[in-house]
């Protein structure tokens, strides 16, 4: 079974240039989140789907961030325009609905790093 | 108050000796629990969870889990050198799905 696949892996862009990162998480799964680690901080959530519909979006730090889950498959993330303090890890993660036994499995981790 | 806490690294252990790796939570409400293990560079990889007060063994693994002392640690016994990684605690909050992450403890294990 393939797990959770992000892309690009790495992308250093100017800031407010506009990155959008790609995220499909694991077929059949139909909660996706996105989490974020900034520099020596932990990992935050920003966001969760459920199918296609956004469930929680309370950590999404601010309206320059715009997530979308088209068809309830994979998922975006757009920043625009991206500033400095935007720059860390961006991490996103997929589970079955179970009830509160939700076992998330995340991927690899898009690093972004705004100059 | 942080969330989720865990004890401050780098944990230094010998080949073959026992791992301690300990995590507090603030929402006395959270239900379940998780422990992670991240190699550098790459995803957190879940290697245990538990829901319930006790003990939950998995292998070399052992979580345990004290509600009423939110509380919740990971041994890991017989620590091999591939044992070294980041490990991140992590507490699924009442009625919620989003995961709370501690910073994370790295552990090195030493041949």
């Amino acid at each position: 079974e393939a797990g959770v696949t992000q892309f690009p892996s790495h992308s250093v862009i100017e800031k407010g240039q506009t990155v959008t990162l790609r995220c499909d998480p694991i077929s059949g799964h139909d909660n996706l989140y996105w989490y974020r680690r900034v520099m020596g901080k932990e990992i935050k959530f920003l966001l969760h789907f459920v199918k296609e519909s956004k469930q929680d979006e309370s950590g999404m730090p601010n309206n320059r961030f715009l997530a979308e889950r088209t068809g309830g498959t994979y998922s975006t993330l757009k920043v625009q325009p991206a500033e400095l303090e935007d720059s860390g890890v961006y991490f996103c993660a997929s589970s079955q609905l179970a009830g509160g036994e939700n076992e998330q499995f995340f991927g690899p981790g898009t690093r972004l790093t705004v100059l | 108050q942080k969330e989720v806490e865990q004890n401050s690294g780098p944990l230094s252990v010998p080949e073959g000796a026992i791992a301690s790796l300990n995590c507090t939570y603030s929402d006395r409400g959270s239900q379940s629990f998780f422990w992670y293990r991240q190699y550098s560079g790459k995803s957190p990889e879940l290697i245990m969870f538990i829901y319930s007060n006790g003990d939950k063994e998995d292998g070399r693994f052992t979580a345990q889990l004290n509600k009423a002392s939110q509380y919740v640690s990971l041994l890991i016994r017989d620590s091999q050198p591939s044992d070294s990684a980041t490990y991140l605690c992590a507490v699924n909050q009442s009625n919620d799905y989003k995961l709370s992450f501690g910073a994370g403890t790295t552990v090195t294990v030493r041949a």
